[in-house]
């Protein structure tokens, strides 16, 4: 159980292109999606809180205009990134917790590799 | 916020060797996480920690969890090839868990035959 899928989960486009990551969880609800992002051999940072039916929280420095988040469902969360330039190439990857699970790890999606060139 | 460091950033241990990863925390610990990455891929959850002195294992990885010290420790018996990858911790910043995660940097395991 638990599983959470995102897609795709390789991209490459050209500079200026926007390009849509989508982040489900396949057998459970979630009100809470969380997004991070990983640069080689570094650890994951949080981006943002995205949350079912409301405006998304970010974390400080990162750009909630270069970061569309939209999450419509209770299984789906979306995050584009608008106007993607080289420096916009990053793992991206997203988490969700159960609702109403308590107190529940968040379970992660297998990632999304951004290439810019 | 909240930092977490872990040590040692990476570890070459002979198979069949004993090894353990430490988590400190710059901070109260609010809930402490060991997941294991292959590099590129996604999360895989290991185990959760809540409770200062709380201690769990799956297998042959067991994770400690010290409160008053904000260290956790991640031990794994008699290492097997699957066991190579990134260890990373991560912990909540505010009491709850509903936030996001900090994570440490990762401790890069390789295990040789």
């Amino acid at each position: 159980g638990a599983v959470v899928s995102q897609h795709p989960s390789w991209v490459i486009c050209k500079s200026g292109t926007s390009v849509k990551i989508e982040c489900r969880s396949l057998d459970f609800q979630a009100t809470t999606m969380f997004w991070y992002r990983q640069f080689p051999k570094q650890s994951l940072m949080l981006m943002a809180t995205s949350n079912e039916g409301s405006k998304a929280t970010y974390e400080q420095g990162v750009e909630k205009d270069k970061f569309l988040i939209n999450h419509a469902s209770l299984t789906l969360s979306t995050l584009t990134v608008t106007s993607a330039h080289p420096e916009d190439s990053s793992f991206y990857i997203c988490s969700a917790r159960v609702w109403g699970g308590g107190n529940q790890p968040q379970h992660f999606g297998d990632g999304t590799r951004l290439s810019i060139l | 916020s909240q930092e977490l460091e872990q040590s040692p950033q990476s570890l070459i241990v002979q198979e069949g060797k004993n090894l353990t990863i430490n988590c400190t925390s710059s901070k109260t610990l609010y809930g402490l996480y060991w997941y294991k990455q292959k590099y590129g891929e996604g999360l895989i959850f290991l185990m959760m920690l809540q409770k200062g002195g709380e201690e769990k294992s799956h297998e042959k990885i067991t994770a400690k969890l010290d409160e008053k010290k904000q260290q956790s420790s991640l031990h794994i018996t008699a290492s097997q090839p699957s066991h190579a990858g990134i260890y990373l911790c991560g912990a909540h910043n505010f009491r709850g868990g509903a936030d996001g995660l900090t994570f440490g940097k990762g401790t890069h395991l390789i295990i040789q035959p």
